[in-house]
Formats: structure tokens, C-alpha cells, sequence
């Protein structure tokens, strides 16, 4: 079953703005990964937060975890055309077999000049 | 370059018409896995193999088959392809298992059963 599930599924900025997403999961994790994939390409790594880390930073990426929550948010500052793409929440959980990771589905982020 | 590389990247097939996806790794990456990608499901992890001769089922392995014979190459087999196997396939890659590690994805397979 989806492990991550990401909201909005869809947004829509204007360059300069911030562009916030959330990815909730249902079970315990070891850590949670946050990917881009732009139309219709592979996915790229974006960063990683450990379960003992509660915030992230990487660039104009910002992640946090709330693991009492079990959700978790990436924020990206100051958005360009470039950011527009899709973005994936992927964990492993703490049950799971090693290499299993779950992706949620995605926010659509489009950024508008 | 390290790269992940898929072929095809594009295939048009028939039912029951076997076919192979090809998938290397040039950065000697332990772990190896497969997904398909879905409008509104996300990605869906197929197979994954923590080394040569390693594999195991992920979520969704009904129809697909894979092999680790080498350590660069997973290839995915479907022996009798159906039209819900229509889909993106995408192969990734990663130094070894576990989450502590990004994946590198390959560039996927657009996937048309008739």
C-alpha cells in the first residue's frame, strides 16, 4: 500500500513566491527522502532527513519531520521557472524490508514568471 | 558520466508478445529496482535485487520478471505482457540498500500494450 501521500496534489505560484508541500505516512520510518521528477524523466534525489532530525536544509530547500505526526513538509524559497516539476515523498519503513521504499504520489508544482 | 540507462526508452507491443526491458548501472551500485509510475498511484516498486544473484518482490511483481546475473544489469521481463501493464517503467540504482541512500533513477520506459 502507498506509504507516502503528498498535499497539495497540485500548486500553483509565481516565481519569487515559496511553495510549501506535505507528505504524510502511516507507519514508523527510518528516514524519508524527498525526489523531483520533471515532466515525464527520471526522478532526481533532492534530500534525505533521518528520522532523529527534525529539520533540513539544502540550498533554498527546506525540509521537516514530525515523527509523532508522521508527516513531514518541503518548502522551497523564492521559486523559479525551473522548480516546476513534480515532487515525491519515498520512505522506508521501520517493518519494511530493506530497499522497499514507498512513494506517494506527487504534487504538481508549477511556477509562472 | 554515471549515469542509470534504460532501453527502449519507447515500445509499442501486443498482447502476449514477450518482452525485456534493459537497465545498466555504471556506478559498480549494489541495489537495483524497478517501478512503474501511474497517474495518481505514483511509483510502485516492482522487484528490487540488494546484489547479484539477490532479488525480491516489491508491491506490485504480478506479470514481471527479473534476473541479476551481473551486477550492472537488471533487466525487466514481462512473458506475456497485458494492456494494464501499459505504463512508466523506471529503473534506479543506489550504492547499497536502505533508505540512508538516494536512488538514481533512470531516464524510463513509456510502455503501450495493445
Amino acid at each position: 500500500s502507498q506509504q507516502g501521500e503528498e498535499d497539495p496534489q497540485a500548486l500553483s505560484i509565481q516565481e519569487g513566491e515559496n511553495a510549501t508541500m506535505n507528505c504524510s505516512y502511516k507507519t514508523s520510518i527510518n528516514n524519508l527522502q524527498w525526489y523531483r521528477q520533471n515532466s515525464g524523466r527520471g526522478l532526481v534525489h533532492l534530500i534525505l532527513i533521518r528520522s532523529n532530525e527534525r529539520e533540513k536544509h539544502s540550498g533554498r530547500l527546506r525540509v521537516t519531520l514530525d515523527t509523532s505526526k508522521k508527516s513531514s513538509s518541503l518548502l522551497i524559497t523564492a521559486s523559479r521557472a525551473a522548480d516546476t516539476a513534480s515532487y515525491f515523498c519515498a520512505t522506508e519503513g521501520v517493518t519494511d524490508s530493506w530497499g522497499k521504499l514507498q512513494f506517494g504520489a506527487g504534487t504538481q508544482v508549477v511556477v509562472t514568471p | 558520466e554515471a549515469q542509470v540507462t534504460q532501453n527502449p526508452r519507447y515500445l509499442i507491443t501486443v498482447t502476449g508478445k514477450k518482452l525485456t526491458v534493459t537497465c545498466s548501472q555504471n556506478m559498480n551500485h549494489e541495489y537495483m529496482s524497478w517501478y512503474r509510475q501511474d497517474p495518481g498511484l505514483g511509483l510502485r516498486q516492482i522487484y528490487y535485487s540488494m546484489n547479484v544473484e539477490v532479488t525480491d518482490k516489491g508491491d506490485v511483481p504480478e506479470g514481471y520478471k527479473v534476473s541479476r546475473k551481473e551486477k550492472r544489469n537488471f533487466p525487466l521481463i514481462l512473458e506475456s505482457p497485458s494492456p494494464n501493464q501499459t505504463s512508466l517503467y523506471f529503473c534506479a540504482s543506489s550504492l547499497v540498500a536502505g533508505s540512508y541512500n538516494e536512488q538514481f533513477f533512470g531516464p524510463g520506459t513509456r510502455l503501450t500494450v495493445l
